[in-house]
């Protein structure tokens, strides 16, 4: 089955630091990846919709300029949070479909930051 | 309005019986799928089971079952036989095929099973 891979699974940095994560569709190409944010017993919350080739979509109230998302190949997505502040810690999960429609949403297994 | 409601925060079953997990969900797009997604206490997402909005007969994966009931726009999951293992949370989602192909998450149910 599809497999995405999400790195790193945790993260800690200082304040004002910027921080990556990749996101990887090992065994299919993902034109589209998804990026959310989930906070302690809240659901997912749809930060952007990445696009391979071209400017990813943000969602109302997402800075793009804070979260930039590069999706460069169809296999790899990233997500830098710019200048982190503790408010941006989070669990941030990528998330693949291998086409539209009924196709099944293949998640990462997270990315868990921590802004000291 | 809310896309995918779940209006059970928490839920209790005994383990080996049967439990519902309810969610409605609001579209005007003919064409939908409806998923349920499994999330355990270490993060991971795993999805469950699949329901098409022209699919005729009710979807069944395992112990997993799909109560979909066009008309009222719910799309419940029932677990069978629950296993202590099925402690976690479970979030429907719904994605509309005509437009944007977006997922859109309901709040989540958390379950905990209880030996």
């Amino acid at each position: 089955g599809a497999v995405v891979s999400q790195h790193p699974s945790w993260v800690i940095c200082k304040s004002g630091t910027s921080v990556k994560i990749e996101c990887r569709s090992l065994d299919f190409q993902a034109t589209t990846m998804f990026w959310y944010r989930q906070f302690p017993k809240q659901s997912l919350m749809l930060m952007a919709t990445s696009n391979e080739g071209s400017k990813a979509t943000y969602e109302q109230g997402v800075e793009k300029d804070k979260f930039l998302i590069n999706h460069a190949s169809l296999t790899l997505s990233t997500l830098t949070v710019t200048s982190a502040h503790p408010e941006d810690s989070s669990f941030y999960i990528c998330s693949a479909s291998q086409g539209s429609g009924a196709n099944v949403l293949t998640f990462g297994a997270g990315s868990r930051l921590t802004v000291l | 309005a809310q896309k995918i409601t779940q209006t059970q925060p928490g839920m209790f079953v005994q383990e080996k019986e049967a439990v519902t997990l309810d969610c409605t969900y609001d579209t005007s797009d003919p064409s939908y799928g409806l998923f349920w997604y499994k999330q355990p206490s270490s993060g991971e997402m795993i999805f469950l089971i699949y329901q098409g909005s022209y699919d005729q007969q009710n979807a069944t994966e395992g112990r997993y079952s799909l109560n979909f009931q066009k008309a009222r726009k719910s799309a419940n999951l029932v677990i069978s036989a629950s296993q202590l293992g099925d402690s976690a949370m479970y979030f429907c989602a719904m994605r509309e095929f005509n437009t944007g192909n977006q997922f859109y998450f309901g709040t989540g149910t958390s379950l905990t099973v209880i030996p």
